[in-house]
């Protein structure tokens, strides 16, 4: 069975300019995250989305970031524009249920981030 | 709101036991969850509690209290392959989202 797919792997840009990242769940997951990694520190939470709908926003800086899942399956993460502080790890996870009662998050290997 | 603590860095040599501790505050509890990440991976699940005591799986055993707000990862038999961050995490009060320390970065030497 596949696994979160992300992409690009890596990418580099120089401030102000955009950056999309992509991401595929786990086949059958409804629910995906996007969660944001510094060096050093956890992965923290930036958008939740049950199926096509962003059910959990609040930490999603909406002044440049934007997301979106139209089809509630791939979803697409876009910074505009990019600043020096973006550089990070952007993980997208997915999970099967709405609830983490019992399952998991499963993550994907992430897109780094560097804003020159 | 959610606060975890974990410590920052632990050294340990292959063949022994270690213990990485995490402490949390939640305004609501759904859960803890350990997971491990290589540098430049993705976070793999480890293991799951929700009710009081020892969960074991091989040589990864994981505690929880929920009424000390304590809980801890034990790594027995470490290997090279361990030296690894260790993230601790809690589910926020609706138990839709993990909330996640800083993490444990485990060195492990010969």
């Amino acid at each position: 069975e596949a696994g979160v797919v992300q992409s690009p792997r890596y990418k580099i840009i120089e401030k102000k300019q955009p950056v999309a990242f992509w991401c595929n769940p786990i086949s059958g997951h409804n629910t995906l995250y996007w969660y944001l990694q510094n060096l050093g520190q956890g992965p923290e939470l930036l958008i939740r989305y049950e199926n096509e709908e962003a059910v959990d926003d609040s930490q999603l800086p909406k002044d440049r970031f934007s997301a979106e899942r139209l089809k509630g399956v791939d979803s697409t993460l876009k910074i505009q524009p990019a600043e020096l502080g973006d550089s990070a790890v952007y993980l997208c996870a997915s999970s099967l249920g709405g609830t983490l009662n019992t399952g998991e998050l499963f993550f994907g290997e992430g897109s780094r981030l560097t804003v020159l | 709101g959610q606060n975890i603590d974990q410590p920052t860095e632990m050294t340990a040599t292959e063949g022994a036991i270690v213990q990485i501790n995490c402490t949390y505050q939640t305004s609501g509890f759904n859960g803890l969850f350990w997971y491990q990440q290589h540098a430049g991976e993705a976070p793999t699940f480890l293991s799951y509690n929700v009710l009081d005591g020892l969960e074991e799986k091989g040589r990864f055993s994981s505690f929880l209290s929920r009424s000390k707000g304590y809980s801890y990862l034990l790594l027995k038999e470490l290997q090279m392959k361990d030296s690894a961050s260790y993230l601790c995490a809690v589910s926020n009060q609706a138990g839709t989202a993990l909330i996640f320390g800083k993490g444990t970065t485990l060195s492990v030497s010969s």
